[in-house]
């Protein structure tokens, strides 16, 4: 089974800093995405950004990018010039490119993000 | 706005009723997703329907089931809930197949007393 694991329940950052949240999986699996969510207070979960597998060039969305790491199983999250609206839960996310109509995501236990003004 | 809807947003209730969570995907997608969000935890997947059949089932108790009407809706049913079953349950939604991007709805905050 695919787990993820995300080993910092904490962190934070000043404003306009950068920070990166860092997230490991396994899966035996070769095809694979992989995401980032971000749950604000509100409670509602916003997708950040995603990775396909079969790329290698990382992600960016804006102010955020990832770092993929497909043979260290590493996908971390980096947030440059951080804003107070910035703060949230993070929750990295799994999901296997096989099985069309079975896209079930597997969640990390998520990275509460506060943002030192 | 994600698009997905999800009705009722709150839902208090005693230990040992049953409740109806209800939700409207985005207008095309043909696939449904159930979470359970429990109390500053990561989601964990539920079931998933496909154009009105099941197509995957996580760690979904026996005193849950769900069901996609034709008109593509669908319902996650709590039977003989416990104090344990108190959490947010989101909705998602998307076309199926693809990049597998979901939709999540603002989900139903679920609380057994």
């Amino acid at each position: 089974a695919q787990t993820v694991t995300q080993s910092q329940p904490e962190m934070s950052v000043q404003e306009a800093e950068t920070v990166t949240l860092s997230c490991t999986y396994d899966t035996s699996e070769s095809d694979y995405y992989l995401f980032w969510y971000k749950q604000p207070p509100s409670r509602q979960m916003i997708l950040v950004i995603r990775q396909e597998a079969y790329k290698q060039q990382n992600a960016t969305e804006n102010r955020f990018s990832v770092n993929f790491q497909k043979a260290a199983k590493s996908f971390s999250l980096k947030i440059s010039d951080s804003q107070l609206g910035d703060a949230a839960m993070y929750f990295c996310a799994y999901r296997r490119a096989q099985d069309f109509g079975n896209e079930k995501l597997t969640f990390g236990t998520g990275t509460r993000l506060t943002i030192i003004p | 706005d994600s698009g997905v809807t999800q009705t009722p947003k709150h839902l208090i209730t005693a230990t040992g009723q049953r409740v109806t969570l209800r939700c409207s995907p985005r207008s095309g997608d043909l696939s449904v997703y159930w979470y359970q969000q429990s109390l500053d935890q990561g989601l964990q997947f539920l079931i998933q329907y496909y154009n009105g059949e099941e197509r995957a089932k996580g760690n979904i108790l026996e005193r849950f089931s769900a069901q996609q009407f034709p008109d593509l809706h669908s319902e996650l049913n709590l039977s003989s809930l416990e104090l344990g079953d108190s959490a947010l349950y989101f909705c998602a939604s998307n076309a199926g197949g693809g990049v597998g991007e979901q939709y999540f709805g603002p989900g139903t905050r679920l609380t057994v007393t």
